[in-house]
């Protein structure tokens, strides 16, 4: 079946880097973007970014440019988002879904487990 | 940024009510609207892409409208398995944004 299955919990300290995994099956890797979406303990859904695995373009929300990096391997099929200089906000799980743009359908159609970062020192 | 507003914040349902949660966003958004449903410790689903189509599996008593920058989702007779928190997202332009969510608890 489709799915995205993601890497395990993280414990990093303020100023370190993380990087979270998310491997995709099920579908054509190439033919959908990737987008990595967090949330805050009782917070609501916040977009931090995507990736085309077919271009290996990328783009983030303006607050977090410069601090994630978010990339692809599409010998594996997976997707990777990668944040440096971690602080204690972002602390939150971080989920990818794969983005579905097929005419009116413009929506994040199928989520990973979601990826537990937690920052503290 | 375009800012996705709902209300309310919280909701208490029995079940059979008929329930409704609005998104309001800060710009013309067309119809480029989504809902998602989300269970506690579970990643989101979607429900509801483009304000009123229904995602493949999604039950009938959802649907989702429009008049203007405001949006409603509507589960006509809410179920047991329908007490979760619901979000509303705007795919018209990055970045992304979703509202707060609406956490819906049994009465």
């Amino acid at each position: 079946q489709v799915q995205l299955v993601q890497s395990g919990a993280e414990v990093k300290k303020p100023g370190a880097s993380v990087k979270v995994s998310c491997k995709a099956s099920g579908y054509t890797f190439t033919s959908y973007d990737i987008n990595w979406v967090r949330q805050a303990t009782g917070q609501g859904l916040e977009w931090v970014g995507w990736v085309s695995p077919n271009t290996g373009n990328s783009g983030s929300a303006p607050k977090f440019q410069g601090r994630v990096t978010m990339t692809s391997d599409t010998s594996i099929n997976s997707a990777y988002m990668e944040l440096s200089s971690l602080r204690s906000d972002d602390t939150a799980i971080y989920y990818c879904a794969r983005r579905t743009a097929s005419g009116w359908n413009d929506a994040f159609d199928i989520w990973g487990q979601g990826t537990m970062v937690t920052v503290s020192s | 940024d375009i800012q996705m507003t709902q209300s309310p914040s919280f909701l208490s349902a029995s079940v059979g009510d008929r329930v409704t949660i609005t998104c309001r966003a800060s710009q013309s958004i067309g119809s480029h609207l989504n809902w998602y449903q989300q269970k506690p410790g579970k990643a989101p689903k979607l429900l509801i892409y483009y304000t009123s189509f229904l995602q493949s599996g999604v039950p009938s008593r959802f649907s989702g409208s429009a008049s203007g920058t405001d949006f409603t989702l509507t589960i006509s007779s809410l179920q047991s398995e329908d007490f979760a928190t619901y979000s509303c997202q705007q795919s018209i332009s990055t970045p992304r944004t979703f509202g707060q969510g609406t956490k819906v608890e049994i009465k």
